[in-house]
């Protein structure tokens, strides 16, 4: 397994709708997770940080992380075609390695 | 507050030959890590420094090399390109370490023909 997979998608949904963007992690990582948003050309932008068992939130976009079932989540509440983006999810090791998902491309449709 | 910077934009280089990408860490971050991404691909973690030093290496040859300055901002250094070197090359910075969130700068596209 690798350290983080994500399903690559695309995932796509309906203006106002929520998306659901899932992770998993192997036991080599540590218990924190970052998940990015990556438009078409550009560099990663930072959305969230989780480092708790359960839900954080920040303003549309929240969180998930489950430790005993190894997955975080990002869910977007009511999605805007400005969140139409490729998703990153990465987790760092012991080891001081650093590991990013493939990444879930993400349309949302007007 | 100043972000990562990066220089240059775009590079193109021909095989066999060395490059050098430049990295300003965001104020206040001593940390600078650096990943290659291929298209379609998630980045890649390359190395990270942390006060100057080598702190984390990923799987990477040793053609790949660092540095980090006093003022926190760092190089990375390829020599011996190959095709396979193309790619956009992202710096990021953070407090200290991977504890800490990331943020990365805009990149610079590097095209080996």
């Amino acid at each position: 397994q690798k350290e983080v997979e994500q399903n690559s998608g695309p995932l796509s949904v309906p203006e106002g709708a929520i998306a659901s963007l899932n992770c998993t992690y192997s036991d080599r990582v540590s218990q924190s997770f970052f998940w990015y948003r990556q438009y078409s050309g550009k560099s990663p932008e930072l959305i969230m940080s989780i480092y708790s068992n359960g839900d954080k939130e920040d303003g549309r976009f929240t969180a998930q992380l489950n430790k005993a079932s190894q997955y975080v989540s990002l869910l977007i509440r009511d999605s805007q075609p400005s969140d139409s983006a490729t998703y990153l999810c990465a987790a760092y090791d012991t080891g001081n390695q650093f590991y990013f998902g493939t990444g879930t491309s993400l349309t949302v449709i007007p | 507050e100043t972000g990562v910077t990066q220089s240059p934009t775009h590079l193109i280089k021909t095989r066999g030959q060395q490059v050098t990408l430049r990295c300003s860490s965001q104020s206040g971050h001593n940390t600078v890590s650096w990943y290659q991404q291929a298209l379609g691909q998630g980045p890649q973690f390359i190395f990270q420094y942390y006060r100057e030093e080598e702190n984390g290496r990923g799987n990477f040859p040793p053609r790949f090399s660092g540095l980090q300055f006093p003022n926190y901002s760092s190089e990375l250094n390829v020599n011996a390109l190959e095709l396979d070197d193309s790619a956009l090359y992202l710096c990021a910075s953070s407090l200290q370490g991977f504890a800490y969130e990331q943020y990365f700068g805009p990149g610079t596209r590097l095209t080996v023909t």
